[in-house]
């Protein structure tokens, strides 16, 4: 079954501890992408990968890395996480840029 | 700049009744695609459609349909015989086509609330 695949899906965690969200694509797409969604703020990207070993910025990057090491995978980490980072995060993928994009069924994160 | 509005926050209506979601977008760039997409209750995102700026062709797919309108910037939604099942928020979303980084431009969102 082609999906995107995220881990874990819930996670309730503490300032500073460095934790990493994976993302996980069946479908061959070049591109990937993290949104966060925050009530108010709607949906918001904080980083994108054309391809391997490209990753870029979004409009909301403070505080987060990502690698794109693999096609497959493009995992998001949080270095040392905050109460501000406290959100519902998507993982996304898609053939290109520009295309659909097919969406991970989200990790909520709490940060105490 | 680019944006996305949907002007109906929420949206209630009774089982079988036909349903407009509206969606507005503003973009200087000739080239650009437009998505729906369906977020149940349970919260996951779910593609719908994607057109791009030069197929103006409405689309039905079962009780969906879409209308495009450059003339307007709009890209309106309407479920035919609504479903208890449609429950959900609808976003409507919009890429760029200059300098695309692929980047979904999320309207707010329309709450559809289904009722029996």
């Amino acid at each position: 079954e082609a999906q995107v695949t995220q881990n874990p899906r819930y996670l309730i965690t503490v300032t500073g501890k460095k934790l990493t969200v994976t993302c996980s694509q069946n479908m061959n797409h070049e591109y990937m992408s993290w949104y966060r969604q925050d009530p108010g703020l709607g949906l918001r990207q904080i980083y994108y990968s054309m391809n391997v070993e490209v990753t870029d910025k979004g409009d909301v990057p403070e505080g987060y890395k990502v690698s794109r090491k693999e096609k497959r995978n493009f995992p998001l980490i949080l270095e040392s996480p905050s109460p501000n980072q406290t959100s519902l995060y998507f993982c996304a993928s898609s053939l290109f840029a520009g295309n659909e994009q097919y969406f991970g069924p989200g990790t909520r994160l709490t940060v105490t | 700049a680019q944006k996305v509005t949907q002007a109906q926050t929420e949206i209630s209506v009774v089982e079988k009744e036909d349903v407009t979601l509206d969606c507005v977008y503003e973009t200087r760039d000739t080239t650009y695609y437009l998505f729906w997409y369906k977020q149940p209750p349970s919260g996951e995102l779910v593609f719908l459609i994607r057109r791009n700026s030069f197929d103006e062709q409405n689309e039905i797919s079962g009780r969906y349909s879409w209308n495009f309108q450059k003339s307007t910037s709009s890209f309106n939604f309407t479920i035919t015989a609504s479903q208890v099942v449609d429950s959900a928020v609808y976003f409507c979303a919009l890429i760029h086509g200059s300098g695309n980084t692929g980047k979904l431009i999320f309207g707010q969102g329309t709450t559809l609330q289904v009722k029996p």
